[in-house]
């Protein structure tokens, strides 16, 4: 199987840069995608093909992918960023692969 | 607008099986090809299923395979999961996902519909 890792929690205070990592074997070799899930709610994309962001996703998000990890930074994180993230990788074997998923909490 | 909304969810007997829908709107639906991924309480994302635009391709999840069949009808724009043999740790809420394509990723995501075994 295709083991993706994520830390399961990571925490920031609000004005500051929240860095969430996402870790695999190749990683850098194919695309990741990031998804935002608030309690109660389905998951929204916020970042594809690593660094790009749908329409209406704010700047402050932004995406990295190079070597074996993938990086989603909230720039000026604020309390609406609040939420539970999960990467998405694709492996040509496995399929579809989530990563465990982070919770950031602003403090 | 985009939509996709899953209906069927409800409570089934351990063995027991179900069938899930998805209803697709505001795009052409035979042009994409569309994702089950379910969410178990209080857990994180899993990946069930996959679906090609055509419907000639489909993979699954090693948890789920031999046991679910996706499968789509482009004429009614719809989309179905057939879960048979359910087990307890089936239970989790089943999203319709709308695939990218070639960058496969995940850009619409439906409501969810929740799926209980327990006897």
């Amino acid at each position: 199987s295709y083991d993706v890792t994520q830390p399961p929690s990571v925490s920031v205070s609000p004005g500051q840069t929240a860095i969430i990592t996402c870790s695999a074997d190749r990683l850098g070799d194919k695309y990741a995608s990031w998804y935002q899930q608030k309690p109660g709610q389905s998951p929204v994309l916020v970042i594809y093909e690593d660094t790009k962001r749908p329409s209406g996703i704010p700047e402050r998000l932004s995406g990295s992918n190079s070597g074996h990890t993938a990086t989603l930074t909230i720039s000026g994180t604020q309390a609406m960023d609040e939420a539970d993230y999960y990467c998405l990788v694709w492996d040509s074997i496995t399929a579809a692969v989530f990563g465990g998923g982070t919770k950031l909490t602003v403090l | 607008e985009v939509q996709v909304v899953e209906s069927g969810g409800g409570l089934v007997q351990p063995g027991g099986s179900l069938r899930l829908s998805c209803a697709a709107s505001g795009f052409t639906f035979a042009s994409y090809s569309m994702n089950w991924v379910r969410q178990a309480p209080g857990k994180g994302l899993e990946w069930v299923s996959y679906i090609s635009s055509s419907g000639n391709t489909k993979q699954y999840a090693d948890s789920v395979k031999g046991r679910f069949t996706m499968s789509r009808d482009n004429a009614k724009n719809s989309l179905d999961l057939q879960m048979n043999s359910l087990r307890d740790e089936d239970t989790a809420v089943y999203f319709c996902v709308r695939d990218s394509g070639t960058s496969r990723y995940f850009d619409y995501w439906g409501q969810g519909t929740l799926v209980t075994v327990s006897s």
